[in-house]
């Protein structure tokens, strides 16, 4: 069974970088693409970026440009979303999704369980 | 960016009731890259609906989307009370993808 685990909860300074992880199973890793979404408290989820996990094609939000990078390890069958020059308003919940391919018209299909990243000086 | 607006913001029900969730783009979406969405406190998204009509895997035959253009509809038929939680919808057909402002739908 699909399976989405991702790392433990952070905190960081202003201005530092955060590196979280999500490492899948139970499916072909390299024949989807993960996204990463943010959820700050009490809003909705904003999308971040996405990696083709096959080729390592990476695709971001203009409003993260420069700062995030999403990476991927073949091997693992893990992606890394790393987020740098922390604010305080990068506190959010932050998750990884599987789009679905075809048979979910691309849907974000199953998730992590989320990763809770504090900014605090 | 296409931009999601759900109404209403809060719905209060009592478990056997029917919902009705709205959900208006800023823009024609294509169908097939409209999702629904389902989330409890301290869980991540669940996935619903797909495609503005398709049910997920496992998802119970109370849960129906409808819609075409520019609305779209999440029913929830007799209320369970699991399904008490926050929903949200999702275009994909756009970049950025983007999600709605939710409607959470709570215990009278």
């Amino acid at each position: 069974q699909v399976q989405i685990v991702q790392s433990g909860a952070e905190v960081k300074r202003p201005g530092a970088s955060v590196k979280v992880s999500c490492k899948t199973s139970g499916f072909t890793f390299n024949s989807y693409a993960i996204h990463w979404v943010r959820q700050a408290p009490g809003q909705r989820p904003e999308w971040m970026g996405w990696i083709i996990a096959g080729n390592g094609d990476t695709k971001y939000s203009e409003k993260f440009q420069g700062r995030l990078t999403i990476t991927r390890d073949t091997s693992a069958s893990t992606t890394h979303m790393e987020l740098s020059s922390l604010r305080s308003e990068d506190t959010a919940v932050y998750y990884c999704a599987r789009e679905g391919g075809y048979s979910s018209a691309y849907s974000f299909d199953f998730w992590g369980q989320g990763t809770r990243v504090t900014v605090s000086s | 960016e296409i931009v999601l607006t759900q109404s209403p913001a809060t719905l209060s029900l009592s478990p056997g009731e029917s919902a009705t969730l709205s959900c208006r783009a800023s823009q024609t979406l294509s169908y097939t890259y409209l999702a629904w969405y389902q989330q409890k406190p301290g869980q991540a998204p669940r996935l619903l609906i797909y495609g503005a009509t398709k049910r997920a895997t496992g998802i119970p035959d109370r849960f129906g989307g409808s819609g075409s253009g520019t609305d779209f509809t999440l029913t929830i038929d007799r209320l369970d009370p699991e399904d008490f939680a926050v929903y949200y919808c999702h275009q994909y057909l756009n970049s950025p993808p983007t999600f709605g402002g939710g409607t959470k739908v709570e215990i009278k």
